[in-house]
């Protein structure tokens, strides 16, 4: 596609509750990355997949945080039994390798209530 | 390591010319420059590769200084377009970019 896509925009969830966020880079684009970004603050790293290398799971929070991408396009991420610290924005970034600029979704406004 | 950023926010009146400054305790091979305003995605800016360089374009300019693992970000003849919130990112060689805490920067009439 033309962007990044991102869905769904907005999710309320109730705590103990599972979601999933669905992330569909630019096509060609080999690289794929999670951030998340609370309310008024800076992007925090989540995951990084490239190829079809391991994935860089280094800034996942909790086991309760996973994600995984097929065929090395769409990624979904899945927050198991959200908390309320949980809530945020879920950025989804995708870049041709690494040496590349990030195109960045529209992102998933979460809130666990 | 997250960057450092500084100053944490600025203001300034249309036409006026603003310095960001971006600094790591890590060897970079890479330097990344986003801005994002309230409410839309962070929008890519400009990449700046180890080698010590110098990018551009319009009135937005960015160089890296390799031996002192510092970048800095240069608005000239600021806009209203320019407020919103810079965020440099910085990166190893083939690993994720690490943001820093950003900062606000806000153009008045």
């Amino acid at each position: 596609g033309a962007g990044v896509s991102q869905s769904p925009s907005n999710k309320v969830t109730e705590k103990g509750k599972d979601v999933e966020l669905r992330c569909d880079p630019i096509s060609g684009h080999t690289a794929l990355y999670w951030y998340r970004q609370s309310l008024g603050q800076g992007l925090e790293f989540l995951i990084y997949f490239q190829g079809n290398s391991a994935p860089d799971k280094s800034g996942l929070p909790s086991d309760r945080f996973s994600a995984e991408r097929t065929g090395g396009s769409v990624s979904t991420l899945t927050i198991q039994r959200t908390q309320q610290e949980d809530s945020a924005v879920y950025l989804c970034a995708s870049s041709f390798l690494e040496l590349g600029g990030y195109t960045f979704g529209s992102g998933t406004r979460l809130t666990v209530v | 390591q997250q960057p450092v950023q500084s100053p944490q926010a600025v203001i300034l009146r249309e036409g006026e010319d603003a310095v960001i400054n971006c600094s790591s305790s890590k060897a970079l091979y890479s330097v990344h420059w986003y801005r994002q305003k309230h409410g839309e995605a962070p929008v890519f800016l400009m990449i700046l590769l180890k080698g010590g360089e110098q990018k551009g374009h319009d009135k937005i300019s960015a160089s890296f200084n390799e031996k002192k693992q510092q970048s800095s970000l240069y608005l000239t003849a600021s806009q209203l377009s320019y407020s919103g919130t810079y965020f440099c990112g910085t990166a190893s060689l083939y690993d994720k970019v690490i943001f820093g805490p950003g900062t606000s920067l806000s153009v008045i009439p």
